[in-house]
């Protein structure tokens, strides 16, 4: 696609719930990668991908967090049991390599209620 | 692991005037530094890079200085505009070779909001 592309862009759920936020990088690129920004500050890094292969999933916070990305492309991060502190913004992002320019999606806001 | 510090995170300034935002991170190793700037309720978009084996990169009024030395970046804005209103990120990569599945990893500071008066 044009751009990387997040979906859905706001999600509201209550406390205990699972969510999937789901993200289309621009196509071709090789590394996906996974932020969560907290209002008022930088993105924080989660996981990334290099294709289909997780690489490092050393920012994901604790074990209800997962992430995949089957096909090389279309990623999915999930958000298990959901607690209050998990509202953020979470922005994925794509690079054309391994040491590419990363081009950031929109973003999902997540809220937790 | 890499800790990146920017500073301030508020400025204004008055149109026309320049502005600095500054950063140090503390991984030597580092070697790719960008600056991201974020409107109101938009992506942060890449507005300059540099890479360490250059100290000074420019592009039209933006600017970016590098000290390796010392391990500190620079953000210089010249001529600002009302538009160039957001908040700007910066950003310190851990090199491939020290990542798990050898990408770069950026690391990003806190942020500072510029506002630039008319």
């Amino acid at each position: 696609g044009a751009g990387v592309s997040q979906s859905p862009r706001y999600k509201v759920t209550k406390r205990g719930q699972d969510v999937a936020l789901r993200c289309d990088p621009i196509s071709g690129h090789v590394s996906l990668y996974w932020y969560r920004q907290a209002l008022g500050q930088g993105p924080e890094f989660l996981t990334y991908f290099n294709y289909e292969a997780q690489q490092d999933k050393s920012g994901l916070p604790n074990d209800r967090f997962s992430a995949e990305r089957p096909e090389g492309s279309i990623s999915t991060l999930t958000i298990q049991r959901t607690e209050q502190r998990d509202s953020a913004m979470y922005r994925c992002a794509s690079s054309p390599g391994i040491s590419g320019v990363l081009t950031f999606g929109a973003g999902s806001r997540l809220t937790v209620l | 692991g890499e800790n990146v510090e920017q500073h301030p995170s508020t400025l204004s300034v008055q149109e026309g005037d320049s502005a600095v935002i500054k950063c140090t991170y503390s991984d030597s190793a580092s070697n790719y530094f960008p600056w991201y700037k974020q409107e109101l309720g938009k992506r942060p978009q890449l507005i300059i890079d540099i890479r360490s084996n250059v100290g000074e990169k420019k592009d039209q009024r933006i600017a970016v200085t590098l000290n390796k030395t010392a391990k500190h970046f620079s953000l210089h804005i010249t001529e600002t505009q009302p538009e160039d209103s957001a908040v700007y990120f910066c950003a310190a990569s851990i090199p491939r070779w020290k990542t798990q599945g050898g990408s770069e990893k950026l690391v990003f500071g806190k942020g500072t909001k510029l506002t630039v008066n008319p």
